[in-house]
């Protein structure tokens, strides 16, 4: 069974450091993998995409690697801010079409 | 604003009532995606149309659901005599495959949260 877990649930840091997200996956024949942030009550917000053939992408204080060989992606937030506080979803595509999101990793960053 | 709009946003209905939600993808868009998400959790996959045909539904859908995509552009998804455990919100999102390229970024609308008393 294709499965996306995310690790840890729960995440508080102070503002100002950096900090990483976990995501692992089940099966290396990944097509693609993007990791989305929600926000309470809200819709998702696409934050970045990996390829299946990229090892990393990088938006701003964001930056996203993968290792389809160990079925891992890490989502790493340099110099964290209050504003940066939502859900963290990584998402995997074992095909062209649906999506297996992992559970989130609610994210807290004390001011 | 051009991105996947959804309406309702919130929907509050008595248990055994039918209720229908829209979503609207981005226009060039020809996938298009229903999931639904409980609390706490991700979102999980339920259907997904290219263009106007429905290619897969997952096991979560029963026959109380349907959705249409009925000239392949706007979506519906109906619940029929709801139930408590439909309570959720609904999310629809939309894509553009790239052929031969691991790309099909999904992007996704504000969802319709349902309440059934």
């Amino acid at each position: 069974k294709q499965e996306v877990t995310q690790i840890p649930a729960a995440l508080s840091v102070p503002e100002g450091e950096n900090l990483v997200l976990n995501c692992s996956f089940t099966d290396s024949a990944i097509y693609n993998l993007q990791w989305f942030r929600q926000d309470p009550g809200k819709g998702l917000t696409s934050l970045l995409l990996i390829q299946s053939s990229q090892r990393e992408q990088t938006s701003g204080r964001l930056n996203a690697s993968l290792d389809k060989s160990s079925g891992r992606s890490t989502l790493y937030i340099a110099a964290s801010q209050p504003g940066d506080s939502a859900t963290y979803l990584c998402a995997v595509s074992f095909r062209d079409d649906k999506i297996i999101f992992g559970k989130g990793t609610r994210l807290h960053i004390l001011p | 604003d051009t991105g996947v709009s959804q309406d309702p946003r919130h929907k509050i209905t008595k248990r055994g009532q039918n209720v229908t939600f829209r979503c609207d993808p981005i226009s060039e868009h020809n996938r298009l995606y229903w999931y639904r998400q409980t609390l706490g959790q991700g979102p999980e996959f339920l259907t997904y149309f290219q263009n106007e045909a429905q290619l897969e539904k997952s096991r979560l859908l029963s026959d109380r659901f349907s959705a249409e995509r009925p000239k392949g552009s706007f979506s519906t998804l109906e619940i029929q005599r709801t139930e408590q455990g439909d309570s959720a919100m609904y999310l629809c999102a939309s894509s553009l495959p790239i052929s031969g390229r691991s790309y099909n970024e999904q992007f996704f609308g504000p969802g319709t949260r349902l309440t059934v008393l």
